[in-house]
């Protein structure tokens, strides 16, 4: 099973600042099948990025994806107010789909 | 419009059965591999099942043990999630997911589509 390892658990920014995530695998992850998720209180999660890097249908251009070897990272440029919430990474190459436990986006 | 409609969620009493189902609309669910994701009451997302376009791929998380079984109608755009001998653990949100089938295993852009979930509460 792949393990996936979110950091930090939570981040406090404020809004205007840039935002990095990460998440890395235990095991090699092709960089094909990595994807990102949102999930705001009370909501379905929404896909932001697939294959690593490329983003969904309605994402921002603020956020990016990006990979080196197992490690991989989530960037927010410039935060908007709608941007806090939790974001999950989740690898969909092997089952079990695992997903990351998630980092908490907070404003400060 | 996309949508997926979870329906069957309710209180269920320890070692007792429900049967989920997800209603899909707006595309060709015969070409999407499908999924079950759960998600505790204040826990992160958790990977439950998947069955796959063609229905010859079906995959569970290990921690299931057999105990629920994945399911699809292409005919009545349908996925269904049989839940057995059902736990205090399993109480959760059950959200229906779906992706682009690249081939019967793998996804061409993740999974994208999203239910809203039905909740499941087990409790005596």
């Amino acid at each position: 099973e792949i393990v996936l390892t979110q950091s930090p658990g939570t981040l406090s920014l404020a809004p205007g600042e840039r935002a990095t995530l990460s998440c890395r695998a235990s095991q090699n992850v092709d960089r094909i099948y990595l994807a990102w998720f949102q999930q705001k209180p009370g909501q379905a999660p929404r896909l932001l990025i697939y294959g690593a890097s490329s983003r969904a249908t309605g994402t921002p251009d603020r956020f990016s994806g990006s990979a080196s070897g197992t490690d991989f990272t989530l960037t927010i440029s410039r935060l908007e107010p709608e941007d806090f919430a939790v974001y999950y990474c989740q690898q969909y190459i092997s089952s079990p789909y695992t997903f990351g436990q998630g980092t908490k986006l907070e404003i400060k | 419009e996309v949508q997926l409609v979870e329906s069957g969620g309710g209180l269920v009493k320890p070692g007792g059965s429900l049967r989920l189902s997800c209603a899909a609309s707006g595309f060709t669910f015969r070409s999407y591999n499908m999924n079950w994701v759960r998600q505790a009451p204040g826990k992160g997302l958790e990977w439950v099942a998947s069955i796959s376009s063609g229905l010859s791929h079906i995959y569970y998380a290990h921690s299931l043990k057999g105990r629920f079984t994945i399911s699809r109608d292409n005919a009545n755009n349908s996925l269904y999630l049989q839940l057995n001998s059902l736990r205090a653990e399993d109480t959760a949100v059950y959200f229906c997911v779906g992706g682009a089938a690249h081939s019967e295993i793998y996804y061409y852009y993740g999974m994208d589509v999203w239910g809203q979930g039905t909740t499941v509460t087990v409790s005596s």
